[in-house]
């Protein structure tokens, strides 16, 4: 069991730029989560998958965010013409089909947006 | 709407004693309860949860309690070691609903003084 592993770790781009992420989940859970993590904040639930069907999104995931699993394996989360308020640590989870209340994190992506 | 509150942004603890951490909800469909540790630069680690049938589950040093007519739940660490310094979150979800989401709450910070 190796645990979920994101990639890359910390990211900066300059505002108006389009930022690509992913994540690699434990591998035999069949559920991917994406959540956002500002300062001072817990984690936010953004969108779910379960195998590769998007199955739950959330209004914070505005029309430049957008996220597949094309394989049922791992995952990746697009932010498009970034803005400032982007800046936060984007953090995946997976979990198996039989305990999928228990959700096990990877080490999170920090983007920062100038 | 924070629908689920930790009034305590930090606590500390000498190492040996019992540390005391408190969540508060709002929503009465949540059914399901965590509490995870994140360390500086790491996503969050799951410690142990807690199902709305239950009002105690233990593991370990760690023991979580469920007051559902309060609608509060409490994290208890006993004894208290110097790797336990971390920030902690509530975390609840409402699985009768068939919602996978998890809601956190906004963390505590706990230190563990040798």
């Amino acid at each position: 069991d190796t645990g979920v592993s994101q990639d890359p770790r910390h990211k900066i781009t300059k505002r108006g730029q389009n930022v690509t992420f992913r994540c690699d989940p434990i591998s035999e859970h069949n559920r991917l989560y994406w959540y956002r993590q500002t300062l001072g904040q817990g984690p936010e639930f953004l969108t779910y998958f379960q195998n590769e069907a998007q199955l739950e999104k959330s209004r914070l995931l505005s029309d430049r965010f957008s996220a597949e699993r094309p394989k049922g394996s791992f995952s990746t989360l697009e932010i498009q013409r970034t803005e400032q308020g982007d800046s936060a640590m984007y953090l995946c989870a997976s979990s198996s089909w039989d305990r999928s209340y228990e959700q096990y994190f990877g080490p999170g992506t920090r983007l920062t947006v100038t | 709407d924070q629908q689920v509150k930790q009034n305590s942004p930090s606590l500390s603890v000498q190492e040996g004693r019992i540390s005391i951490l408190n969540c508060d909800y709002t929503n009465s469909m949540f059914d399901y309860f965590l509490w995870y540790k994140k360390y500086p630069a790491e996503g969050p680690t799951f410690l142990i949860s807690i199902s709305s049938i239950k009002d105690k589950n233990e593991d370990g040093r760690f023991t979580v309690f469920l007051n559902k007519s309060a609608k509060h739940l409490s994290l208890h660490i006993v004894p208290s070691q110097p790797g336990d310094s971390a920030v902690y979150f509530c975390a609840a979800s409402a699985r009768d609903l068939g919602n996978e989401k998890l809601t956190f709450g906004t963390g505590t910070r706990l230190t563990i003084i040798p």
